[in-house]
């Protein structure tokens, strides 16, 4: 089993939809998780850290449920912009290596 | 503030050849990563650097793959011999302390190898 799991979509959404994204993660112990967005041929940015108390910066919310352990990105309003690929990352236990899924990949249409 | 600086930007090879990235982290890092991208994956990481000691190399290919980090600054990454499997991004990551775990990376824009 991969240590981070995403649907790699793709996920075709018209402007102004709310679509989410879970991944999964297998390493309990990890202390901290993030979202990070990349454009085509571009490198990863991070897009925000994933808090256990969830937490939302604009149109995006993140959220992490420990129990089932996954992560999950909401996305409200699409815009065209919004289109790119999102990658969920796991924190080691110590250091700050990152443990990447596969990504997700998001077309938001007119 | 200069991000990570990551050099050549694309790079064509044929298979069997050597090739080296080089990598310059935002200055004051002290750790240094170095990712591989195969298209349609997420990043993986080949190689971790906390100053010029190597934290994690349980993912890099040693039998082709080696890395160095002089002086606890700059890194350069080198395949030799390259093989097909390894045409991907190349990505290169620094962060400020590497010493917990919700630290911030940073990435630089890659190199693109491709092996013919």
């Amino acid at each position: 089993r991969k240590e981070v799991e995403q649907d790699p979509g793709p996920f075709n959404v018209p402007e102004g939809a709310t679509v989410a994204f879970n991944c999964t993660y297998s390493n309990s112990a990890s202390q901290s998780f993030f979202w990070y967005r990349q454009d085509c041929r571009k490198e990863p940015k991070l897009l925000m850290s994933v808090y256990s108390s969830g937490n939302e910066d604009g149109r995006f919310t993140a959220q992490l449920n420990r129990a089932s352990q996954y992560i999950s990105l909401l996305i409200r309003d699409s815009k065209l912009s919004d289109s790119a690929t999102y990658l969920c990352a796991q924190g080691g236990t110590s250091y700050g290596k990152l443990t990447f899924g596969q990504g997700t990949i998001l077309t938001v249409h007119p | 503030e200069a991000g990570v600086a990551q050099s050549p930007r694309y790079k064509i090879i044929e298979k069997r050849q050597s090739v080296a990235f080089w990598c310059n982290p935002i200055s004051g890092h002290a750790t240094l990563y170095w990712y591989q991208q195969i298209l349609g994956q997420g990043p993986k990481l080949l190689i971790q650097f906390q100053n010029n000691g190597v934290v994690d190399d349980s993912q890099l290919p040693k039998d082709r793959f080696s890395a160095e980090r002089l002086k606890g600054v700059d890194s350069t990454l080198k395949i030799q011999p390259a093989k097909l499997e390894d045409s991907a991004v190349y990505l290169c990551a620094s962060s400020p302390t590497g010493g917990y775990a919700n630290e911030k990376l940073f990435f630089g824009s890659g190199t693109q190898l491709s092996v013919l």
